[in-house]
């Protein structure tokens, strides 16, 4: 079975500082891994996924993510924080078949202060 | 292109009633996935349909709750005899036909049970 864990429901940083959300997962195939983000009374959307390819991956609005296979992470990070990354952030997998079961973690909140 | 499109994007009906939850998957999807989000929790799978197929409901509950995607129109998740229990937020996903590793959220429908 998959699962992913989410490190801090809540992480608060400064506008300029560095982000960095963490995602540890568990799986018994080559995971695909997934970052998306909510905000308030949206959908989810993609910023990120790594799908065994180069294993550090860039995605929108400067953020990029690192595969880690002896770690079991995909840690979510960006140089520097803007008020507007406020948000909700999920880590999610899937195994690496045709079949795209998504399995979420509970996701963290980013807080950006000025 | 239009996105997933879900309606309604609120809905709230007194205990005992059917809810009814339509997902519209983005042109040239195929596949639908639904997953529920509880208060200050993660997303939780549901069911993955394709045209006029259940493919996999195993995070579906096994009384009240069924879905359905026909040949024509859109995805319907649908509930009877709600609980507050189902108060929770309703996303719709959808991918392309190929196996991809992509799904693309709706805006979600939240659903207020009284």
């Amino acid at each position: 079975a998959q699962s992913v864990t989410q490190l801090g429901s809540h992480v608060s940083v400064s506008e300029g500082a560095l982000v960095l959300l963490r995602c540890n997962y568990s799986s018994s195939v080559p995971p695909y891994l997934f970052w998306y983000v909510q905000y308030p009374n949206q959908g989810l959307q993609l910023l990120l996924k790594y799908t065994s390819a180069a294993t550090l991956v860039k995605g929108i609005n400067d953020f990029e993510a690192e595969f880690k296979k002896s770690e079991t992470s995909f840690h979510l990070t960006k140089p520097s924080a803007h008020m507007s990354d406020a948000a909700e952030y999920f880590c999610a997998v899937s195994m690496n078949t045709g079949f795209q079961k998504l399995v979420f973690g509970t996701g963290t909140r980013l807080l950006v202060s000025p | 292109n239009a996105g997933v499109m879900q309606n309604p994007r609120h809905l709230v009906r007194r205990r005992g009633q059917e809810a009814r939850l339509r997902c519209s998957p983005m042109k040239g999807h195929s596949h639908v996935y639904w997953y529920r989000q509880l208060p200050e929790e993660g997303l939780k799978f549901m069911v993955y349909l394709q045209k006029e197929n259940i493919i996999d409901e195993s995070g579906m509950p096994k009384e009240r709750f069924s879905a359905e995607f026909p040949k024509e129109g859109p995805s319907i998740l649908r509930i009877q005899q709600v609980v507050r229990g189902d108060s929770a937020a309703y996303f719709c996903a959808s991918s392309p036909p190929a196996a991809s590793e992509t799904q693309y959220f709706g805006p979600g429908t939240r659903l207020l049970v009284l």
